[in-house]
């Protein structure tokens, strides 16, 4: 079946360093991929998306490239901010329904 | 324009008891879906409903069931409650036609004693 793989964590970075968080994919289809953010005690917030091959989203000053050829989402940021910290997730929708598979969530812990 | 509201957001009950959670989906979305979430097993759908109709099903046992209701609003019921049912339940919206975005709300957290 469909399943999403993302680094483990936790990643640690000072302030105003550049942020790479790996994402790949395994799917059948042609899924809508997405980056969600966890924030302690809080639900998930849809941080960006993409629905087709070599889209691009963009929200907040991260970004995530749909390759389809490598079958990857990885999440990017030129400058994480404090307020960056959070865990962050990437999903994928199943074929043609509501039924988002997640990763296993990568923790992100940004140092002043 | 209001969130995913999620009602009750914290819950303690004994094993073997019933629960029901209630999920309000943002204004003008049809679809409610709902996930569990533990640190063991991470982020698992549960059900997904459109207009009354469950769509989707995941791979969770009878106990678990849900319904929606014609202002799509969703409740969902767990029976017989075991230790490891103790989680954050996440209800998530969407418009249901087509575009795959959902919004989630806060989440019901769920300790089974």
């Amino acid at each position: 079946g469909d399943s999403v793989t993302q680094m483990e964590g936790p990643v640690t970075l000072s302030e105003e360093a550049f942020l790479t968080i790996n994402c790949t994919y395994t799917a059948t289809g042609y899924p809508s991929l997405f980056w969600y953010v966890q924030y302690p005690g809080e639900g998930l917030q849809l941080l960006l998306k993409a629905t087709k091959a070599d889209d691009k989203g963009s929200n907040k000053g991260f970004e995530a490239t749909y390759r389809k050829e490598t079958t990857s989402f990885h999440l990017e940021k030129g400058s994480v901010q404090v307020s960056d910290s959070a865990v962050y997730f990437c999903a994928l929708s199943e074929g043609s329904s509501y039924k988002l598979i997640f990763g296993s969530g990568t923790r992100l812990l940004v140092r002043p | 324009k209001a969130g995913v509201t999620q009602t009750p957001r914290y819950l303690i009950k004994t094993r073997g008891q019933q629960v029901t959670l209630s999920c309000s989906p943002i204004s003008g979305h049809r679809s409610v879906s709902w996930y569990q979430q533990t640190p063991g097993q991470g982020l698992q759908f549960l059900f997904e409903y459109f207009s009354e109709t469950q769509r989707n099903k995941g791979n969770f046992p009878g106990r678990f069931s849900g319904r929606q209701f014609s202002n799509s609003r969703s409740e969902m019921n767990v029976s017989t409650l075991e230790l490891g049912d103790s989680a954050l339940y996440l209800c998530a919206s969407s418009f249901g036609d087509g575009s795959y975005e959902q919004y989630f709300g806060p989440g019901t957290r769920l300790t089974v004693t």
